[in-house]
């Protein structure tokens, strides 16, 4: 069974600029979470989408993230304008349902704003 | 506020000794708890968790973690370290209710001597 693919692996950006992240979720898993992780920290909770609802933003930046899961399947991420403190490892995961908290997590994509 | 602490930022153990990773929890009710693994530049990977039942629960890799409800912990062991098992441990529990996102401790850097 493939897991939770993510693109790009690395990105380095200038501040102000736009980016956009991509999480392809385990086949039939119906539920997403985008993660935020910086560094020397756990992981904290950025997006949940159960289907292509959103269940939980409320830690979501709103003034400059954004998230969309259209087909209930692949999920993007986008940062517009990046900010210095955007810096951190971006982690996809997906579970079969809310119901079932076990979470399988991407590689992540780890964002450089300079 | 519920919340995760692993208390040792970090832990050193010579191969082949026992391992200890220590977890305590201030969650209401009857916890589930989860721990993940993340090596360099990986994303996270499932472990273990407790649901319900027998105390001692058995994961990947040759862990066990033993959940221990007057003392509120959920430490995580292995009988003989390996270094590959270096990496850093995160300790976990769902929040619970619509959501369900996973809250995560600060994690604990293992960092086992050949």
């Amino acid at each position: 069974e493939a897991g939770v693919a993510q693109s790009p692996r690395y990105k380095i950006i200038e501040k102000r600029q736009s980016v956009a992240f991509w999480c392809n979720p385990i086949s039939g898993h119906a539920t997403l979470y985008w993660y935020q992780q910086i560094l020397g920290q756990g992981p904290k909770l950025l997006i949940q989408f159960q289907n292509n609802g959103v269940v939980d933003d409320s830690q979501l930046p709103k003034d400059r993230f954004s998230a969309e899961r259209l087909k209930g399947v692949d999920s993007t991420l986008k940062i517009q304008p990046a900010k210095l403190e955007d810096s951190a490892v971006y982690l996809c995961a997906s579970s079969p349902r809310t119901s079932d908290s076990t979470q399988y997590f991407g590689p992540g994509t780890r964002l450089l704003v300079l | 506020a519920q919340s995760v602490a692993q208390p040792e930022d970090q832990v050193n153990v010579a191969e082949g000794n026992p391992l200890t990773v220590k977890c305590t929890y201030s969650v209401s009710g009857n916890p589930y708890l989860f721990w993940y693994v993340q090596y360099p530049n990986r994303g996270l990977q499932f472990l273990l968790k407790y649901i319900t039942g027998d105390n001692l629960v058995k994961g990947s890799y040759g862990f066990e973690a033993e959940f221990n409800k007057s003392q509120t912990s959920f430490h995580l062991k292995k009988p003989s370290a390996l270094v590959s098992d270096s990496a850093l441990y995160f300790c976990a529990f769902p929040l619970g209710g619509a959501t369900n996102k996973l809250i995560f401790g600060t994690g604990t850097l293992l960092a086992v001597q050949p």
